[in-house]
């Protein structure tokens, strides 16, 4: 079974500052096959990036998603208002077919 | 416009039965899955299965599996989740999202579902 470890559990940075977030697989995932989600209180995830690196429609280009293999990050270049949320990696394929990390929170520091 | 729109919050007691549904629109229903998540108060996202909309072909997380039933009525465009008998660790907010290839892009806002006696 595969397992998405999320660190850190909590970001705390400042607006305009760099946020990079990692997910780590406990077995090797096809870049094809993993996605960063963003969640805000109330709301329902959002789909930011897919392909390990291709932003979603509409995602501003401050998002952007790297990494192979067992590794994978998110950066948010500069920290916006809006950007403060949980953010959730998942991978599909491997079993279970889909899989959530458990979330990194970036709050304001 | 492409959306996802759920069914109403629900309240229900330990051992009821529940059906909540996810109605897809501006696009060609069968042409992607369907997957439900579910998400405990304060607690992060766990997938709970996936309907293939091509040839209804379920596939359950293994903490799922024989505890929820997921179908779909392709006529009018629905996918449906199922539980035949309710516990009070059901209670949850429950998303259903489309799928397209490996991820999920769009999203209904979720159904909240609240088992107590």
């Amino acid at each position: 079974e595969i397992v998405l470890t999320q660190s850190p559990g909590t970001l705390s940075l400042s607006p305009g500052e760099r946020a990079t977030l990692s997910c780590r697989a406990s077995q090797s995932v096809s870049s094809r096959y993993l996605a960063w989600y963003q969640q805000k209180p109330g709301q329902a995830p959002r789909l930011l990036i897919y392909g390990a690196s291709s932003r979603a429609t509409g995602i501003p280009d401050r998002f952007s998603g790297s990494g192979s293999g067992t590794d994978f990050t998110l950066t948010i270049s500069r920290l916006e208002p809006e950007d403060f949320a949980v953010y959730y990696c998942q991978q599909y394929g491997s079993s279970p077919l889909v899989t959530f990390g458990g979330g990194t929170k970036v709050e304001i520091k | 416009e492409v959306q996802l729109v759920q069914s109403g919050a629900e309240v229900k007691k330990p051992g009821e039965s529940l059906k909540i549904s996810c109605k897809g629109s501006g696009y060609t229903f069968t042409s992607y899955w369907i997957g439900w998540v579910r998400q405990m108060p304060g607690k992060g996202l766990e997938w709970m299965g996936i309907i293939f909309l091509d040839d209804s072909d379920t596939r359950y997380s293994p903490s799922f599996q024989g505890q929820v039933t997921i179908s779909a009525d392709k006529s009018i465009s629905t996918a449906y989740l199922h539980w035949s008998s309710l516990r009070a660790s059901d209670t949850a907010m429950y998303y259903c999202a489309r799928g397209d290839y490996y991820y999920m892009d769009v999203w209904g806002k979720g159904t909240t579902v609240t088992v107590s006696s």
